[in-house]
């Protein structure tokens, strides 16, 4: 199962918005609505910021959102703030024998 | 607070053993499916091994099956990564992970680090 495909950095300006992608193929992210996204800072632990392709948890900022075309889903940061800088993960379920696949991973900057 | 802590990582030699442990508080340990994730060193998240709420049923990566064991004992909130016949490529910092149960990770641990070298 080979890794989903994330750009490896996006930035923006504060207040702006940006978009993070996630490739995958028909086995993963275009089979299943189970893609969540993590945010990661440098030295901690990952954070669940989007689950079920779409859904927040609480206490999730709702300038966090996902969506999903085909075998691409999205996370998009709206009204960009300082401290959205970090890297972020997606996953998928497979449903093969290893259930789950991450992304690459893409480093956000607010510069 | 829903808190997981690991430990137990260090340096060991290829062919060596380590086992890891994660003690968890702030939510019914009992309830929940556990996870073990990993992270190579300039390398993505890769899912270890899950385990189910009795540790009856367990699941594992390709790359692990037949080396590493997860188990857990929910009288001690804690969850276990038996790590055996370690090579290089399984340097990593190993994080535990509570089940979303959306195919996700709500809760991760700070993560503990394994480095495999002689």
């Amino acid at each position: 199962q080979s890794a989903l495909t994330q750009p490896a950095s996006v930035s923006g300006s504060p207040g702006q918005s940006i978009t993070v992608s996630c490739t995958g193929t028909s086995s993963d992210v275009g089979s299943y609505n189970y893609v969540s996204w993590y945010q990661q800072h440098p030295g901690k632990a990952p954070k669940l910021m989007i689950y079920a392709v779409s859904r927040r948890p609480s206490g999730v900022s709702n300038r966090f959102s996902g969506s999903k075309s085909g075998n691409t889903a999205s996370l998009t940061i709206s009204g960009l703030q300082a401290e959205d800088e970090a890297d972020y993960f997606c996953t998928s379920f497979t449903g093969s024998s290893n259930p789950y696949v991450f992304g690459t991973g893409t480093k956000v900057t607010v510069l | 607070e829903v808190q997981l802590m690991e430990s137990g990582g260090g340096l060991v030699q290829p062919g060596g053993s380590l086992r890891l442990s994660c003690v968890v508080s702030g939510f019914t340990f009992s309830g929940y499916w556990m996870h073990w994730v990993r992270q190579g060193p300039e390398k993505g998240l890769v899912w270890v091994s899950r385990i189910n709420v009795d540790g009856r049923t367990a699941t594992y990566a390709d790359s692990v099956k037949g080396r590493f064991t997860i188990s857990r004992d929910n009288a001690k909130n804690t969850l276990y990564l038996q790590l055996n016949s370690l090579t290089a490529e399984d340097t990593a910092v190993y994080y535990c992970a509570r089940d979303g149960s959306n195919w996700d990770f709500d809760y991760w641990g700070q993560g503990t680090l394994v480095t495999v070298s002689s």
